[in-house]
């Protein structure tokens, strides 16, 4: 079956580093997407990924490995505006986004 | 960047009423624009794909009847509640593709329904 994992919460500091995971398995693969949703907002979109490696985008970065079915999104610098939920999501051969559940970053001073 | 237009963002309806929501891609063309239903603390559900000129293609469990889609345009989809109960109140999120096949997807502010 198709499934995407990601951890449900997270808890980092004013200023450090954190790296939100996924893993996810699908039938076909044509992308991995991260979007950003604050409480009673849409998500907006942050990074997609289809080949292997590292993206960089200002505090922002994600990274993926088609082989292991893995990616991460990369947050330096945390701010308290950070604080918000990550959905990750695959792409699978039919164009359709198979979504995780999201990891609620919690950013503490 | 590519723009979705929602409307409205918030609606209360009484009971058995139709409540119409419009999604609008304001600066591209939209061929295929999804709906989502989001509960409090949940992650998306996808509700249905819309693609142009054709009839939306329903998720399970998701009565067609229910929630009309119409996507008469390559701009503009509408998803319509019909004989609203309280159940039906949650966030409508629609989302839109832009450009080509890996393009990302661009979603609308979202309509929080409240049925009474």
């Amino acid at each position: 079956g198709q499934n995407i994992d990601q951890p449900t919460e997270m808890t980092a500091t004013e200023g450090a580093i954190v790296q939100i995971n996924c893993t996810y398995q699908t039938s076909g693969f044509n992308g991995l997407f991260w979007y950003q949703q604050h409480a009673g907002e849409a998500p907006t979109f942050l990074s997609y990924n289809v080949l292997d490696g590292l993206e960089e985008k200002g505090r922002f970065s994600s990274f993926l490995s088609r082989s292991k079915g893995y990616s991460y999104l990369l947050l330096k610098e945390l701010q308290m505006k950070d604080s918000a939920s990550y959905l990750c999501a695959a792409m699978d051969s039919n164009y359709q986004l198979i979504w995780g559940a999201g990891t609620k970053l919690i950013i503490k001073p | 960047g590519a723009v979705v237009s929602q409307h409205p963002s918030w609606v209360i309806c009484k009971s058995g009423t139709s409540v119409k929501i419009e999604c609008r891609s304001l600066d591209f063309q939209a061929t295929t624009m999804f709906w989502y239903r989001q509960f409090p603390k949940q992650s998306l559900m996808l509700m249905a794909t819309s693609n142009e000129g054709s009839k939306a293609t329903y998720e399970q469990g998701v009565e067609k009847d229910k929630f009309l889609i119409n996507h008469a345009s390559l701009t503009l989809s509408t998803l319509t509640v019909t004989s609203a109960h309280p159940e039906d109140s949650s966030f409508y999120i629609c989302s839109a593709i832009s450009g080509g096949e890996n393009s990302p997807l661009h979603f609308g502010n979202g309509t929080r329904l409240t049925v009474t």
